[in-house]
């Protein structure tokens, strides 16, 4: 199994730009997550769908994120426009179902500059 | 609401030495679950090991370990035989049962662990 694939690794962009992170869960997992980590704030969940459905974007900090599921196979989280403090690391993981164990990928380190 | 202590922002161990990573958390629930997950340089978060609450007996994965005290609310990692690959960032996890309805994670802020050669 190939694991839960991110891309891109890293991703430096300019204030006011778009950006787009991508996911590619487990095959056969029904639950994927959006995760960001900080220094200050640590790991937080931004997102979480269930079927390809939000469940909870609580933790979506503005409008100016934005997730989408279209298929089993794929996940989007989109800022835009994108800020310095912006400037994390964002992981996607997946998992069985809600109450499995996460796998997560290798992240995207973002930098905005 | 529940919560995830990690007390100890770094520990060093010396190589084939034995080490224990603290963990205490704070919940009302009474079925839940207990994660350790370890960050290498390469950011990828790896699961250690894991434990189900109901669980009396302390999981174990090779060298990885638990000491799981319900009652104290305590979940300490103790790796034996440390090697170089074990530094990483360690950060424990708890998620309530699906009788509770929770799915989410709570992180601790982790522990930096450093190998000494």
């Amino acid at each position: 199994d190939a694991g839960v694939i991110q891309s891109p690794r890293h991703e430096v962009t300019e204030m006011g730009q778009e950006v787009t992170l991508r996911c590619k869960p487990i095959s056969g997992h029904n639950s994927l997550f959006w995760y960001r980590q900080t220094m200050m704030r640590g790991l937080e969940l931004l997102i979480y769908f269930n079927n390809n459905v939000p469940i909870d974007d609580s933790g979506m900090p503005e409008d100016r994120f934005s997730a989408k599921m279209p298929n089993a196979s794929f996940s989007t989280l989109k800022i835009q426009p994108s800020e310095p403090r912006d400037s994390a690391v964002y992981f996607c993981a997946s998992s069985l179902n809600s109450y499995n164990e996460q796998f997560f990928g290798p992240g995207t380190r973002l930098t905005v500059l | 609401a529940q919560t995830v202590t990690q007390s100890q922002p770094e520990m060093s161990v010396q190589e084939a030495e034995t080490v224990t990573l603290s963990c205490t958390y704070d919940t009302s629930e009474s079925d839940y679950y207990l994660f350790w997950y370890k960050q290498p340089p390469s950011r990828q978060m790896i699961l250690v090991i894991r434990q189900e609450a109901y669980k009396q007996q302390n999981a174990t994965e090779n060298r990885f370990s638990v000491n799981f005290q319900k009652a104290a609310k305590s979940f300490s990692l103790k790796i034996s035989d440390s090697q170089l690959g074990d530094a990483a960032m360690y950060f424990c996890a708890y998620r309530g049962a699906p009788t509770s309805g929770t799915y989410k994670y709570i992180f601790g802020t982790g522990t930096r662990l450093k190998v000494l050669a």
